[in-house]
């Protein structure tokens, strides 16, 4: 049992780049998030997935795409890289209305 | 719309105890959770509260007003491995999908 696994740990993007990063859980959530963490802000969810087949923005989507491939696979695409996307990038998944399960984190800069 | 405010650097000796506060406005509020955060790695859920009153879970204990939408998670016994950041989120009676909405979090030094 993994719980939610992400990939890549790390990456270097140049501006304008593509890149997608992958997110699954083995857990059989239903709903599954992503977040960004900047420095002293807090997790700013920038799309979620309620369920399988559907998705919807939170409060930080510009710039960025979702697919919800499946219960178990949940993805985040950057189109066209920015610097101000550079961030750490968690992938969660929901036990409870009040408990989710977070992945390790994908560590993006963009030069 | 929602805002959670919590003080950004709290920092206590080992063996102290620490209370972090947390107050929210939203609408909708359904309860509050905490989450502890190693190293900029993972989160992971600490406790909820979703009436007011004090829930506790070892060494670790947490506190809901709602008619003061204030909430705290008091630490006790303080360990070297408490150094972390504690972040509180709120959940809401109508939160589509399951969302939480994060304070910015507060990072917590624990000095010998």
């Amino acid at each position: 049992n993994a719980g939610v696994t992400q990939t890549p740990k790390f990456q270097v993007l140049k501006t304008g780049q593509s890149m997608t990063l992958q997110c699954a859980q083995d857990m059989n959530h239903n709903s599954m998030y992503w977040y960004r963490q900047d420095p002293g802000m807090g997790l700013r969810l920038i799309y979620y997935s309620a369920s399988e087949g559907t998705t919807d923005k939170g409060e930080v989507p510009n710039g960025y795409n979702v697919s919800r491939l499946n219960k178990r696979e949940f993805s985040l695409r950057l189109e066209s890289a920015a610097p101000s996307q550079t961030s750490v990038y968690f992938c969660a998944s929901r036990q409870t209305d009040y408990e989710q399960y977070f992945g390790p984190g994908t560590r993006l800069t963009v030069t | 719309g929602q805002s959670l405010e919590q003080p950004s650097e709290v920092t206590a000796v080992e063996g102290a105890i620490v209370q972090i506060n947390c107050t929210y406005q939203t609408s909708g509020f359904y309860g509050l959770s905490w989450y502890q955060q190693h190293d900029g790695g993972a989160p992971t859920f600490l406790s909820y509260n979703a009436l007011d009153g004090l829930e506790e879970t070892g060494r670790f204990s947490s506190f809901l007003s709602r008619s003061d939408s204030y909430g705290y998670l008091l630490l006790q016994e303080l360990q070297m491995k408490d150094s972390a950041s504690y972040f509180c989120a709120v959940a809401r009676v109508y939160n589509q999908g399951g969302k939480l909405i994060f304070g910015q979090g507060t990072e917590l030094s624990v000095k010998p």
